[in-house]
């Protein structure tokens, strides 16, 4: 079992739409989940970080948290077409504090 | 303000050359320190991590070696490449969160 799972996509969202992306990890003791947003040819950048259950918003991007289900999940409010990128889903903590894990990336992809 | 500087942006180097890659870190103290490999269409593989000067952990055992001479500065190396070696390679900082600099493409031939 993979440590932290993605769909691969490609994901298909209309211009305006909410894109959902999710994300599972295997490590119950892990402590912090982040997304980062990864366009081609370029490092990753970090969008949204989440810690506690529930959900946290920022501007379009909103976090969810389900730490009994092992489950994080993406919200993307009004898509744009620059929003079509690759979406990785990274996790740290558990059996290392320091250690974060990638999972392999949601490619999404914003059609107007 | 903190930054990473990673260097050189692209590489190409023949199968049985030695590698050094270096990062550093600026605007900062202690950071956990990282190397990722990401092949191409593929998510990022954590190669190494530390969270001290001397403090190296291993994530997958392969011909690469990393080492941490001071504070902010991180050096991935190999002794002889091997194709498999290719991918692209990142850099990246941070204590809680990890901030990527911009990245390596490393071609070897």
């Amino acid at each position: 079992q993979k440590e932290v799972e993605q769909n691969s996509g490609p994901l298909s969202v209309p211009e305006g739409a909410i894109a959902s992306l999710n994300c599972t990890y295997s490590d119950r003791g892990s402590q912090s989940f982040f997304w980062y947003r990864q366009y081609s040819g370029k490092s990753p950048e970090l969008i949204m970080f989440i810690y506690s259950n529930g959900d946290k918003e920022d501007g379009r991007f909103t976090a969810q948290l389900n730490k009994a289900s092992q489950y994080v999940s993406l919200l993307i409010r009004d898509s744009q077409p620059s929003d079509s990128a690759t979406y990785l889903c990274a996790v740290k903590g558990g059996s290392s504090a320091s250690k974060i894990i990638f999972g392999s990336g949601t490619r999404l992809s914003i059609r107007p | 303000s903190q930054t990473i500087h990673q260097w050189p942006a692209t590489l190409v180097q023949p199968v049985g050359s030695p590698l050094s890659l270096e990062c550093t870190v600026e605007g900062t103290s202690n950071p956990n320190l990282y190397w990722y490999r990401q092949a191409a269409g593929r998510g990022l593989q954590l190669l190494f991590y530390s969270v001290g000067i001397g403090q190296i952990s291993s994530e997958v055992p392969q011909n690469l070696s990393a080492s941490r001479p001071q504070d902010r500065q991180f050096i991935l190396s190999s002794k002889k490449l091997l194709l498999s070696d290719s991918g692209f390679y990142l850099c990246a900082f941070g204590r809680t969160e990890a901030f990527f600099g911009q990245g390596t493409r490393l071609t070897v031939v």
